[in-house]
């Protein structure tokens, strides 16, 4: 079984750039989620993906968006790059219904 | 606004000492989960507590669901310094589906 795969692992962009960052979930997962975790925080929610639809969101503005592939995986868009966008992005991945994700090991994004 | 405030923020001890790790809420969870985090990887889920007053062992880890199922608390039992990282508690409410996490407890067992 393999686990949730993000890439890449690390990118620097310059501030008004735009990045993808692309999650493979969990074999047999139909959800995923992603997170934005600052240096010495707990993750904060950016949004979840079920059946290929925006399931939820937290509070980030739109220049952040998603998308849900039919095998589950999922790419993670943010236009207008700022400096506070700098951060490790977390995917996970679950399966509706049940308890616990599983995370990927994230990509740090270095924003200059 | 749904909030988990986890505490201690930061805990040194030595070796074979004993320590609790706390997360609080004014809400109520339809489950807690509590993760370990290692410098530089995704957190790794540890245990999910569902039902109020739940209690779990993981080895020398014990968890406990409060029976209000606001709050949860980590027991580490004879701590061994492979289990210094950081320790992160998160909520998820029944009428949501995101995780609210709490800031994390960074724990160093020192030999």
């Amino acid at each position: 079984e393999t686990g949730v795969t993000q890439s890449p692992t690390h990118l620097i962009k310059t501030r008004g750039q735009q990045v993808t960052l692309r999650c493979s979930s969990q074999s047999g997962h139909n959800t995923v989620s992603w997170y934005q975790q600052a240096l010495g925080q707990g993750p904060q929610f950016i949004f979840q993906y079920y059946r290929e639809e925006e399931n939820g969101r937290g509070n980030f503005p739109p220049r952040f968006s998603g998308l849900q592939f039919p095998n589950y995986s999922s790419e993670l868009n943010v236009n207008a790059l700022e400096l506070d966008d700098s951060a490790l992005y977390l995917c996970a991945s679950s399966l509706a219904g049940s308890y616990g994700y599983t995370f990927g090991s994230g990509t740090r994004l270095t924003v200059v | 606004t749904q909030l988990l405030e986890q505490s201690p923020q930061f805990l040194s001890i030595q070796e074979g000492e004993n320590l609790t790790v706390y997360c609080n809420s004014s809400s109520v969870f339809s489950s807690l989960q509590w993760y370990r985090q290692e410098p530089g990887e995704g957190p790794v889920l540890l245990v999910t507590v569902v039902t109020g007053g739940e209690v779990k062992k993981l080895k020398r880890l014990t968890f406990q669901f409060g029976d209000a199922r606001k709050d949860s608390s980590l027991h580490i039992t004879a701590a061994q310094p492979g289990d210094t990282g950081l320790y992160l508690c998160a909520g998820e409410a029944d009428s949501n589906y995101q995780l609210i996490w709490g800031a994390g407890t960074k724990l160093i067992i020192k030999p």
